[in-house]
């Protein structure tokens, strides 16, 4: 497996415009988690899902930010409008119920300008 | 509800030990983990414990855990460069679900030659 697999790499964008991040969790993971890196609020959890289904979305910040998880093999992670306060490293994440590790993508480094 | 915390930084000496210290709030935590995070990369599973341990040993790492005390400590002995990274403290379980991971704030660790 090529493991958990965002897009884009990167983003640049400017602000009101609409941003999707897509993730990929590894076949087989049950749980999807978003995560958002920021120099100053450290790793937060921003929503996940158990079998497609948000389970917890208490962490996304407002309303401008909706995920979805239509199957098993793909989420995504939507803003809009953007604002100059959303750039940050998102994370995606998948594990299962029976696995001790949790696997990270490589991030998407937004940045809204 | 549930919360982890880290100090911020810590600096060492190469080939000196580093202790890196972490609380949590959450008694019924499950799994408790360490991940590193290297400059632009994701978060790399390190090494974990399950809560019924109180020490694990792998390689250089040494995790202790004081559950009575909720602290998590990570050992890395004969520090080296390439050990300059961010490590993020998290546990699993708990009272709301056994997938959901919460982070600590992550501590940059600061190896000299």
């Amino acid at each position: 497996d090529a493991g958990v697999i965002q897009s884009p790499r990167h983003e640049v964008t400017e602000m009101g415009q609409e941003v999707t991040l897509r993730c990929k969790p590894i076949s087989g993971h049950d749980y999807l988690f978003w995560y958002r890196q920021t120099m100053m609020r450290g790793l937060e959890l921003l929503i996940y899902f158990n079998n497609n289904v948000p389970i917890d979305d208490s962490g996304m910040p407002e309303d401008r930010f909706s995920a979805k998880m239509p199957n098993a093999s793909f989420s995504t992670l939507k803003i809009q409008p953007s604002e100059p306060r959303d750039s940050a490293v998102y994370f995606c994440a998948s594990t299962s119920g029976e696995s001790t590790e949790a696997f990270f993508g490589q991030g998407t480094r937004l940045t809204v300008v | 509800g549930e919360d982890v915390e880290q100090s911020l930084f810590l600096s060492v000496r190469e080939g000196d030990s580093s202790v890196i210290n972490c609380t949590y709030t959450d008694s019924s935590s499950t799994y408790l983990y360490w991940y590193k995070q290297e400059p632009g990369a994701g978060l790399q599973l390190l090494t974990y414990i399950f809560s019924n341990m109180d020490m694990k040993q792998d390689q250089r790492l040494t995790v202790l855990l004081n559950k009575k005390d909720k602290h998590l400590s990570l050992r890395i002995a004969d520090t080296q460069t390439g050990d300059s990274a961010i490590y993020f403290c998290a546990e699993r379980g708990g009272s709301s679900n056994t997938g959901k991971l919460i982070f600590g704030q992550g501590t940059t660790l600061q190896v000299k030659p």
